[in-house]
């Protein structure tokens, strides 16, 4: 069965530095999307993507964060200057007609 | 702005037993959809069950029922014989697309431990 995969699993990184997380989604999905959950807390939207660009962001997803398609496979979460409180496990998901959204088995974000 | 709410942060049944999970939400859309996702200790997220609201019937899957309560806006999960392996945080989501997007809403999660 297709399923999304994230990589790395675990990221250690220290504050000030950037960070790259990626996904691949399902392949034939058209819609993808970036998820947020601190430890302890709720899952969180961060930003949406449809036909090569963001349809919608939080809060949460200022200019500090970017996302981007670079080919037909990878779906990419940049972070340019972590901060400690963007440790947080984040869940890549997709989803073929944005309903039914598949999530990944997450990123854990360390920030020292 | 949609909301849900999870009040129950822990509870824990004994084996074999049924539990049941609440979720409440608050949305002024007709059409969404509503979710309840399993989240073991690897924190990956497994679909559970979903529930249309244009639908009246309640949706199950195979020891997992759902009571949707439109106009309650309710959206409780029912847990029949419960095993071990039922042992996992659950959230539960609302989805609507108030905006254009499809975004997923979560509530802040119940805490269900399964005893032998």
């Amino acid at each position: 069965e297709p399923e999304v995969t994230q990589t790395p699993s675990h990221q250690v990184t220290q504050m000030g530095q950037e960070v790259i997380l990626r996904c691949v989604p399902i392949s034939n999905h058209l819609y993808f999307y970036w998820y947020r959950q601190i430890l302890g807390q709720k899952v969180e939207f961060l930003v949406s993507f449809y036909n090569n660009e963001i349809s919608e962001k939080s809060e949460i997803f200022d200019d500090q964060f970017s996302v981007e398609r670079p080919d037909g496979s990878n779906f990419t979460l940049k972070i340019r200057s972590t901060k400690l409180e963007d440790s947080a496990m984040y869940f890549c998901a997709s989803s073929e007609e944005g309903v039914e959204q598949f999530f990944g088995p997450g990123t854990r974000l360390t920030v020292l | 702005a949609q909301t849900v709410t999870q009040s129950q942060p822990e509870m824990s049944v004994q084996e074999a037993e049924t539990v049941t999970l609440s979720c409440t939400y608050d949305t002024s859309e007709n059409n969404y959809y509503l979710f309840w996702y399993k989240q073991p200790p690897s924190r990956q997220m497994i679909l559970v069950i979903r529930q249309e609201a244009y639908k009246q019937q309640n949706a199950t899957e195979n020891r997992f029922s759902v009571n949707f309560q439109k106009a309650a806006k309710s959206f409780s999960l029912k847990i029949s014989d419960s095993q071990l392996g039922d042992t996992a945080m659950y959230f539960c989501a609302f989805v609507g697309r108030p905006s254009g997007t499809y975004k997923y809403i979560f509530g802040t999660g119940t805490r269900l431990k399964v005893l032998a």
